[in-house]
């Protein structure tokens, strides 16, 4: 079966930084995605990673390993408004979005 | 309006009742997605309409019943629904194929409680 498998919770403190792994088995690979969601509110687009690598968009950056099936996010400068839920999914071979069950991260002053 | 609406916010129906969820989106994609999300589980996709016409079901009990009149509106017509089928219901949209991410865009969801 496919399956992605990120951490359930994490918590982190202001300023700091903090790494969310996803690690994914699919059936094909098209991509990876991570999308951040607040509480109440629609998932919204972080990232999208295709090649083996780090992409780096300001505070965030996401890296890609195809070969180990593994891809982080990693979020620098931690601020409170980053408390989220942070959802990774896979497209796979027939271009389906396979979802992870969410990373809630909890920031602490 | 931008991106993706959704309506009712919230909606609590009996078991018996029969109500439609709407989505709407104004931002001129040609591919939108019906999903349930349920607390700590992973987004169910429930059904796709690509140009309009429906590719994906995915198995959804024929109690979820969805319409896709044109390519900016998405409805999900509910009747007879089960208390397990409480979720938040999700709409998105995207552009496929984009030659890129084909990243969705997500409205705020639907909650509903079924009692």
């Amino acid at each position: 079966g496919q399956n992605i498998d990120q951490p359930t919770e994490m918590t982190a403190t202001e300023g700091a930084i903090v790494q969310i792994n996803c690690t994914y088995q699919t059936s094909g690979f098209n991509g990876l995605f991570w999308y951040q969601q607040h509480a109440g509110e629609a998932p919204t687009f972080l990232s999208y990673n295709v090649l083996d690598g780090l992409e780096e968009k300001g505070r965030f950056s996401s890296f890609l390993s195809r070969s180990k099936g593994y891809s982080y996010l990693l979020l620098k400068e931690l601020q409170m408004k980053d408390s989220a839920s942070y959802l990774c999914a896979v497209l796979d071979s027939n271009y389906q979005l396979i979802w992870g069950a969410g990373t809630k991260l909890i920031i602490k002053p | 309006e931008t991106g993706v609406t959704q309506t009712p916010r919230h909606l609590v129906m009996g078991m018996t009742n029969k109500k439609s969820l709407k989505c709407e989106q104004h931002l001129g994609h040609n591919a939108m997605y019906w999903y349930k999300q349920s607390a700590k589980k992973p987004l169910e996709l429930m059904f796709v309409y690509s140009l309009e016409e429906r590719v994906e079901n995915n198995s959804v009990p024929s109690r979820f019943s969805p319409e896709c009149p044109n390519s900016s509106h998405l409805f999900l017509h509910l009747h007879t629904l089960q208390p397990e089928d409480s979720a938040l219901y999700l709409c998105a949209s995207s552009q496929v194929p984009s030659g890129g991410a084909d990243e969705q865009y997500f409205g705020p969801g639907t909650r509903l409680t079924v009692t």
